[in-house]
């Protein structure tokens, strides 16, 4: 199974709520990570977790959380976000971090805050 | 400065016929892989092909293939019978060896015209 799943695909929020984005994988894959990518640009990284441990933070606002509750599994919750947090957000797994050749990225949450 | 440029923001292709992508770089990691990935309008980032900077042969990949100049730091890709399905956003990334982290060029955005 050579899948990210990201879930849901679309979530529009107001500004005041609390939201959740899933990210799974069962490929083994011991790296993760969030990318924040605005339209017509290119991903922007957010956070990294390496054996579930998070290793990279991109100095990235509190309003965003990460968890990575097992090795499959990799959330971000999201709490009074900003209308200019709408994006895509990508969650990807990696063989190990930083080992791109085996790297895979979900569909994305298309992410709308009003 | 670790840096990737793509310099064609878009490109209209007429179907069947190739197409090159352009991307150079930057890097003074004697180290390092260079990537293309293909997000379609769905979101979904597509690995494509990988040159790693040792690698003495073009890769290959199908349809795609990556025309590596190491002296004037060029990994530029290759479609060759452009189709329909190829119309997407294409992206250059590099990961050079002393950073783990994938660094990502603007984007083209590849329309193929029937």
């Amino acid at each position: 199974d050579t899948e990210v799943t990201q879930t849901p695909k679309h979530l529009v929020m107001g500004m005041t709520n609390k939201k959740s984005l899933k990210c799974e994988q069962h490929m083994g894959h011991r790296a993760m990570y969030w990318y924040k990518q605005k339209a017509k640009k290119p991903p922007e990284l957010m956070f990294v977790y390496s054996y579930e441990k998070l290793s990279i933070n991109e100095s990235v606002p509190s309003r965003f959380s990460p968890e990575c509750p097992n090795s499959s599994l990799l959330n971000l919750h999201l709490h009074a976000l900003q209308p200019e947090d709408s994006a895509l957000y990508l969650c990807a797994s990696s063989q190990d971090r930083g080992s791109w050749t085996e790297a895979f990225f979900g569909q994305g949450t298309r992410l709308t805050v009003v | 400065a670790q840096k990737i440029t793509q310099t064609q923001p878009g490109m209209f292709v007429q179907e069947k016929e190739a197409v090159t992508l352009d991307c150079t770089y930057d890097t003074s990691d004697p180290s390092y892989g260079l990537f293309w990935y293909k997000q379609p309008s769905s979101g979904e980032m597509i690995f494509l092909i990988y040159q790693g900077s040792y690698d003495q042969q073009n890769a290959t990949e199908g349809r795609y293939s990556l025309n590596f100049q190491k002296a004037r730091k060029s990994a530029n890709l290759v479609i060759s019978a452009s189709q329909l399905g190829d119309s997407a956003m294409y992206f250059c990334a590099m990961s050079p060896d002393s950073n783990y982290q994938l660094i990502w060029g603007a984007g083209t955005k590849l329309i193929i015209k029937p």
